[in-house]
């Protein structure tokens, strides 16, 4: 399977700490997407980095690409409870010219207040 | 902003009943998808449509069926719903590759079906 695998699956912190998300996928790609879905809804688009990208940010998100080790990472800076959801980090489905993605099993993030 | 809306956000039926959950997207996008999510599993891809009328399996089609008569709704049927197909339906769409990359998929609320 492509499919990513976030890591941890479950981290838990308080207001204000960094928290970082970490995602590793099997084949080679030109893209990694990362995800975001409230409890009870449906996901919601972060942020793409391509596969000549290191890294890249999007206000209090950072996300990195190693492609030589496969990984991809996720940080929160500065978290807040209304991060409190889940991440997933969404691959593309190698061969497919219909832009399918892999989504891993995400980790769910808790921040507390 | 790209809406994507679905039918139900709960649904409870019967075993053997059939079930239609329906997807509906405002944006013009080629590609629609039908996820299912349980709890440690992630996101599974049922079926997907890159055009109306035309459609792949996913990973996991079986005892699901899919409808796409125009290019803003997208149907999942369940011809006889079982209990294993409790779960969690999440409709997304996008507007396939866009140079060599996936678009950003975007998603519905999700329809929490539970099947008795």
């Amino acid at each position: 399977s492509q499919q990513g695998e976030e890591d941890p699956q479950a981290l838990s912190i308080q207001e204000g700490e960094n928290a970082t998300m970490n995602c590793s996928y099997k084949t080679s790609i030109n893209n990694l997407q990362w995800y975001r879905q409230n409890s009870g809804r449906g996901l919601v688009h972060l942020i793409l980095i391509r596969s000549n990208e290191r890294e890249k940010h999007s206000g209090r998100l950072r996300v990195t690409l190693d492609t030589s080790k496969k990984s991809s990472s996720l940080l929160i800076t500065a978290s807040r409870a209304a991060d409190t959801a889940s991440y997933f980090c969404a691959t593309p489905a190698g061969g497919s010219t219909l832009g399918r993605l892999y989504f891993g099993r995400g980790t769910q993030l808790t921040v507390w207040p | 902003d790209v809406k994507v809306t679905q039918s139900s956000r709960y649904l409870v039926k019967r075993t053997g009943e059939k079930v239609f959950l329906e997807c509906v997207q405002d944006m013009d996008h080629e590609n629609m998808f039908w996820y299912r999510q349980d709890p440690g599993l992630g996101l599974r891809l049922i079926y997907f449509s890159y055009d109306v009328k035309m459609k792949e399996k996913g990973d996991i089609p079986e005892g699901y069926s899919v409808s796409r008569e125009k290019k803003e709704r997208f149907s999942l049927i369940l011809e006889s719903a079982s209990t294993n197909q409790t779960s969690m339906y999440l409709c997304a769409s996008n507007r396939g590759l866009l140079a060599g990359v996936p678009d950003t998929q975007y998603f519905g609320p999700g329809t929490r079906l539970t099947v008795l």
